[in-house]
């Protein structure tokens, strides 16, 4: 298995603020990806972090809201911008292998409240 | 459309029986995987299975067997002699290739396994 590290773990931020989330992955893994777990519900990916690109990102989700960086292939960041309470989750970070595998290990994500 | 679905919200048990979790699929594409993850209260997702496509022999790693079916579409797993540290949310996830050539997954609502002791 790979080795994901984010931070932070958790944090607690005032609406209107905005947080950058760090990803380091280990060099087993090629694609970074970012997911959003509100509250009792399921994964979402929110983007692939492409290295030294900008983001593919998912319906419903846009640059301006979460801008995502890559500047090389083992660290990525994203930051929630202008927060309110509905980006109350966790957010994780993944590193995925390529084919034949396509598995995709997952860091232990951050707790973001936001009031 | 590629679609994952775990009925199973909530399932409660008492520790040492056995528990079963499914997990039905839908994809138009002839080659794909299937995965399980675990997600304890901590909140790390847990790589616990990958399968292809191609291999339809189950599986079984100590207590965890998988039993996966084209035929019907489903990849259930399930849990022998459940202990209490099993409890968790289970995830079952499907990855779908995009148009250009990279992945991505699609995950199941989870189910959220209690044990009781």
């Amino acid at each position: 298995s790979a080795v994901i590290s984010q931070k932070p773990s958790r944090d607690i931020c005032q609406r209107g603020t905005s947080l950058t989330i760090q990803c380091q992955v280990d060099s087993q893994v090629t694609m970074m990806f970012w997911y959003r777990q509100q509250p009792g519900q399921s994964l979402t990916l929110i983007a692939t972090a492409n290295q030294g690109s900008e983001a593919t990102y998912e319906s419903g989700f846009v640059i301006d809201k979460f801008p995502i960086s890559r500047p090389n292939l083992t660290f990525s960041t994203l930051t929630v911008s202008n927060m309110s309470p509905e980006d109350s989750s966790i957010y994780l970070c993944s590193g995925g292998r390529q084919r034949p595998y396509n598995e995709q290990f997952f860091g232990p994500g951050t707790r973001l409240t936001v009031l | 459309a590629q679609k994952v679905t775990q009925a199973q919200t909530e399932i409660s048990v008492v520790e040492k029986e056995d528990v079963t979790l499914d997990c039905v699929y839908e994809t138009r594409d002839t080659t794909y995987y299937l995965f399980w993850y675990k997600q304890p209260p901590s909140g790390e997702l847990v790589f616990l299975i990958r399968r292809n496509s191609f291999d339809e022999q189950n599986e079984i790693s100590g207590r965890y067997s998988w039993n996966f079916q084209k035929s019907t579409s489903s990849f259930n797993f399930t849990i022998t002699a459940s202990q209490v540290v099993d409890s968790a949310v289970y995830f079952c996830a499907l990855s779908e290739y995009s148009t250009s050539g990279t992945y991505k997954y699609i995950f199941g609502t989870g189910t959220r396994l209690k044990v009781l002791a």
